[in-house]
């Protein structure tokens, strides 16, 4: 099947340090979105993209959708303890496909100790 | 406003009991989901409502048993689960069947245990 490539699988930040994440694919995507996930909690959505080359920010963070439509990252900028957790991209392949949102394997945000 | 609920938030359950998961939204979504969440995975789609029909049944085994009695509320019916059901359990909503341009709304899932 489809698959989305999310990198990295894991990373610690320090307090005040900015932090970038990504996802490819070899697959043309039509829509990306970037969400966290606490521990027990469901997927909050961040940042929705629909157009290639589009860049959005919500607060300090920011998301763009590459241009090859293969490709998107998430920047956090100054992260604070509260960005700890589990950002996962997600991504439609093609319009009309039902439910076909296609998940990164996430990337988990811990604090260096 | 952009919640989806869920109840309960915790539920244990033997593998002979009969339960029902619940989900709410009130956006006026007509699309909504059942997503399965192993620990340390990305959700899996279970089943997809649309219009208050199911649309998208992902090969999901029958002791799972959707159900949207209308296009604020889906439920999930669960009997004869197995300790390998054990799982967070989310529901999602969108405000139309996902064309491309919509936003998929998460709400806060049941953690599920099967003993």
């Amino acid at each position: 099947g489809q698959q989305l490539n999310q990198s990295p699988q894991s990373m610690f930040i320090q307090e005040g340090e900015d932090v970038s994440m990504n996802c490819t694919s070899s697959s043309i995507f039509n829509t990306w979105l970037w969400y966290k996930q606490d521990p027990g909690e469901g997927p909050v959505l961040l940042i929705a993209l629909y157009k290639a080359g589009e860049l959005t920010s919500n607060g300090r963070l920011t998301a763009q959708f590459g241009i090859t439509r293969k490709d998107s990252f998430l920047n956090i900028s100054a992260s604070i303890p509260s960005d700890v957790g589990i950002y996962f991209c997600a991504g439609q392949l093609s319009r009309g496909s039902q439910g076909n949102l296609i998940f990164g394997k996430g990337t988990k945000l811990s604090v260096k100790p | 406003d952009t919640e989806v609920t869920q109840t309960p938030k915790h539920l244990v359950m033997g593998m002979t009991n009969k339960k029902s998961l619940k989900c709410e939204q009130h956006m006026g979504h007509r699309a909504m989901y059942w997503y399965k969440q192993k620990a340390k995975k990305p959700p899996e789609l279970m089943f997809v409502y649309s219009y208050e029909k199911l649309s998208i049944n992902e090969s999901v085994p029958s002791r799972f048993s959707p159900e949207c009695p209308n296009s604020s509320l889906l439920n999930l019916h669960l009997h004869a689960l197995q300790p390998e059901d054990s799982a967070l359990y989310l529901c999602a909503s969108s405000q139309d069947t996902w064309t491309g341009n919509e936003k998929l709304f998460f709400g806060s899932g049941t953690q599920l245990s099967v003993l």
